[in-house]
Formats: C-alpha cells, structure tokens, sequence
C-alpha cells in the first residue's frame, strides 16, 4: 500500500460547482497534512495546511480530516476555470520525510 | 522576498555524462528537500536536509545520485552516468524547521537525457 493514494482523475466539475478531492494515507501517526495545486509545467504552490480533525476553511476552499479514517479531502466551492489543475495531498513522517499522492488532476468546465 | 531558485532551468545532456543541479533555498530555511517528477507522474522523495544534520538519503534511487548542502545555504544535486529515465523535472523546496511545515518550491530544472 502506497504511503497516500489519490484518486488520479480525471475530475471533470461545471463552473460553480464544488469539487471534491480525495486522500488517504496509511501512516496512522501522521499529524500534519497538505494540500498542494500544480498547474501544468509549473512548481507546486501550497493551498492549505491541517493539523486537526475537522474543518479547516479558507475562502473557496476547505479541508476536511478525519484521523480514524486516515483520510484528508479538500473542497473546492464555486470552482472557477482558474481551478483547473493538479492536486497534491502531502503527508509528512516523523521523520519529515515527506510522501506525495501522486494528484488528482481537476478540470472545471465553463 | 526571494524564492527558491534552482539552476539551470533546463538541461539537456546526452547518455553517460554527468549533470550538476543547483538550489537557493529561502533565506533562513534550515530545512531543504529534492523531488523528482517524471511526466504525468508524482513527486518522488528523494533526499532532505535539517541544518548541519545528517541528510535523509533514503530516497535517492541509485549510487549514480548524490547531493550535497553546505550548511543552510546552496545545495547541489549530482547525477554521474546520466540515463534516458533520469528525464525527469527535478524540484527543490525548502521550508523553515524542524517540524513539518510548508514547502516552498523552486521552478525545477528539467533535465532531458538523449
């Protein structure tokens, strides 16, 4: 079993909807989690970061967790064509190794 | 303030040759990982510095790679015997310490092996 597994899409969402991606990861002491989008030929630029269990919301975006569940998702509300990318969920371990999904490639259609 | 920077931005070198890759991190990050990124792929660990530790080499995929860091500044990824599945953009991020927190990458060098 990989480290986190994402689904890799494609994720198709009209303009407006929200879009929902998803991860689980399988290191049951992970504490921290990220979330990542790389647009095409570009560098990964971080979207938000949870520690928590919950939700954690900023702007548009909100990211869920649930640590009995090994799972961390990310909405994506009133998604915009701009939206349109590759998300990254990141795990650390305690060691600070971190392990990458390998994305979810999201297309907003207008 | 600056960013990580990463040079050359490509590279394209032929089978056999060695290439050097270079990353500046951010100013004051004591931590700084390399990734490598295959087309269409994920990214894939492959070594990590903290300040004046020892590195996480466990990543790096075969002798042929090494890196190195001087203290919380430069540091350069080498690749000897280069191979056609060393093709790969090549990111270094950096971050400010110990505990995880978030990565800054650089733009990558593409590195394109003929």
């Amino acid at each position: 079993q990989k480290e986190v597994e994402q689904n890799s899409g494609p994720l198709s969402v009209p303009e407006g909807a929200i879009a929902s991606l998803n991860c689980t990861y399988s290191d049951r002491v992970s504490q921290s989690f990220f979330w990542y989008r790389q647009y095409s030929g570009k560098s990964p630029e971080l979207i938000m970061s949870i520690y928590s269990n919950g939700d954690k919301e900023d702007g548009r975006f909100t990211a869920q967790l649930n640590k009995a569940s090994q799972y961390v998702s990310l909405l994506i509300r009133d998604s915009q064509p701009s939206d349109s990318a590759t998300y990254l969920c990141a795990v650390p371990n305690t060691g600070n190794q971190f392990y990458f999904g390998t994305g979810t490639s999201l297309t907003v259609i207008p | 303030g600056a960013g990580v920077s990463q040079s050359p931005s490509n590279k394209v070198t032929e089978k056999g040759k060695d290439v050097e890759l270079r990353c500046d991190p951010i100013s004051g990050h004591t931590a700084l990982y390399w990734y490598r990124q295959r087309l269409g792929q994920g990214l894939e660990f492959l070594i990590y510095f903290q300040g004046n530790s020892a590195p996480d080499k466990s990543g790096l995929p075969s002798d042929r790679f090494s890196a190195e860091r001087t203290g919380e500044s430069v540091s350069t990824l080498t690749i000897q015997r280069t191979q056609q599945e060393d093709s790969a953009v090549y990111l270094c991020a950096s971050s400010r310490g110990r505990v995880p927190e978030t990565q800054y990458f650089g733009p990558g060098t593409r590195l394109l092996v003929l």
